[in-house]
């Protein structure tokens, strides 16, 4: 069965340096989208992305946040200048047709 | 008003029991509507899409009320398997609102 796949599975940084969470959709998916749980917390979205365009955002995602597809089957999320509550699993999901949203196993980022 | 409203629980239950769970969401313009589990620590994983006539799947059978704004999930014969947090969603498409939408979740525990 396709699986979203996501790395790195965890990662720690420094506040103010820049990460890069990365994704790869399940392959016949046309939908992408960004997922945040800080721990304890519900699921919250950032971003969902269809034909190479942000189609929506949350006000979560601001100016330090960006996506990007580089190169048709991987899809990565920026986080320019990290802060310390940024510190949460990121979870990539991927929609053949914006409806049924399937989750990869998430990036749990720390920022110290 | 909290978007996705759901009992957190815990609901502990003995092997074979009926357990039901409820939600209520505030948003009548909603489009679509999930229940998804997840374990600890790992991603959100699809259960079953909600319908307004109502659905099944095995031991699993999914109510929507669009009138009361309410949707359940019934758990028949439960399995020690069935222990995790099951999350309401629903899906509200355009603008910064959001794309899916989580409740907190409603933790089981299904005991031998």
């Amino acid at each position: 069965e396709p699986e979203v796949t996501q790395t790195p599975s965890h990662q720690v940084t420094q506040m103010g340096q820049e990460v890069i969470l990365r994704c790869v959709p399940i392959s016949n998916h046309l939908y992408f989208y960004w997922y945040r749980q800080i721990l304890g917390q519900k699921v919250e979205f950032l971003v969902s992305f269809y034909n190479n365009e942000i189609s929506e955002k949350s006000e979560i995602f601001d100016d330090q946040f960006s996506v990007e597809r580089p190169d048709g089957s991987n899809f990565t999320l920026k986080i320019r200048s990290t802060k310390l509550e940024d510190s949460a699993m990121y979870f990539c999901a991927s929609s053949v047709n914006h409806y049924e949203q399937y989750f990869g196993p998430g990036t749990r980022l720390t920022v110290t | 008003r909290k978007e996705v409203e759901q009992d957190p629980g815990p609901f502990n239950v003995p092997e074979g029991a009926t357990v039901a769970f409820n939600c209520t969401y505030s948003n009548s313009a909603s489009q679509s509507f999930f229940w998804y589990r997840q374990d600890c620590r790992k991603e959100p994983k699809l259960l079953m899409s909600v319908y307004s006539s109502g659905n099944e799947d095995g031991r699993f059978t999914a109510q929507l009320n669009r009138a009361s704004q309410y949707i359940s999930l019934l758990i028949r014969d439960s399995k020690l398997s069935d222990s995790a947090t099951y999350l309401c969603v629903v899906g509200n498409y355009g603008g910064s609102q959001g794309n899916l939408i989580f409740g907190k979740g409603t933790k089981l525990s299904v005991k031998p």
